[in-house]
């Protein structure tokens, strides 16, 4: 256990519904991260935040997808109008970066098939 | 674009080294990472080494990393089933991973 949690763990939708998916990051961790892993590849990089700033988005990230973390704590990721293509592991990491570097945590990710 | 290359598996036997390749194309790259995922889980963080090193050694893994020719590397001592799993590089400036390399130690 990291201490980062992500909720739900798993999900099932159907196409074109609405998912929402939270991540709780380790207390102290300024910067919160969201990645899309599928089957066989390593973790493609969505978006990041610095506190409640979204500092960058991946030309991965399409408009349906929208990520917020209002309060620079907990973290929320929505896929609008969901497409097969979507399913995946969602993945959210942590870190807190200064003068001497950063270390990513990674939570246990939620798993999203769409059908 | 800019990527990261690993090979994909790995075999070794219980007690020999394992030494896992990954290449990478981004020279501006501050940090460089090995991430452990097992089946069902979470990634885990083994070890990074900063780019002005060229050697870090913790327990059983040591990295080296060849700056020059972009290469990075992780050495498993004395390798156990235990980890058996798929390794991760990954340079986090550009938020960067490979595809892993999927590491199977025999008994």
């Amino acid at each position: 256990d990291t201490g980062v949690s992500q909720d739900p763990r798993h999900k099932i939708t159907k196409r074109g519904q609405n998912v929402t998916f939270r991540c709780d990051p380790i207390s102290e961790h300024n910067r919160l991260y969201w990645y899309r892993q599928t089957l066989g590849q390593g973790p493609e990089f969505l978006t990041y935040f610095q506190n409640e700033a979204q500092l960058e988005k991946s030309r991965l990230l399409s408009d349906r997808f929208s990520a917020e973390r209002p309060k620079g704590s907990f973290s929320t990721l929505e896929i609008q109008r969901t497409e097969q293509g979507d399913s995946a592991m969602y993945l959210c990491a942590s870190s807190y970066r200064d003068s001497s570097g950063e270390t990513q945590y990674f939570g246990p990710g939620t798993r999203l098939l769409v059908l | 674009g800019e990527d990261v290359e690993q090979s994909l598996f790995l075999s070794v036997r219980e007690g020999d080294s394992s030494v896992i390749n990954c290449t990478y194309t981004d020279s501006s790259s501050t940090y460089l990472y090995w991430y452990k995922q097992e089946p069902g889980a979470g990634l885990q963080l083994l070890t990074y080494i900063f780019s002005n090193m060229d050697m870090k050694q913790d327990q059983r893994l040591t990295v080296l990393l060849n700056k020059k020719d972009k290469h990075l590397s992780l050495r498993i001592a004395d390798t156990q089933t235990g980890d058996s799993a798929i390794y991760f590089c990954a340079e986090t400036d550009d938020m960067r991973f490979g595809a892993g390399t999927r590491l199977t130690v025999k008994p």
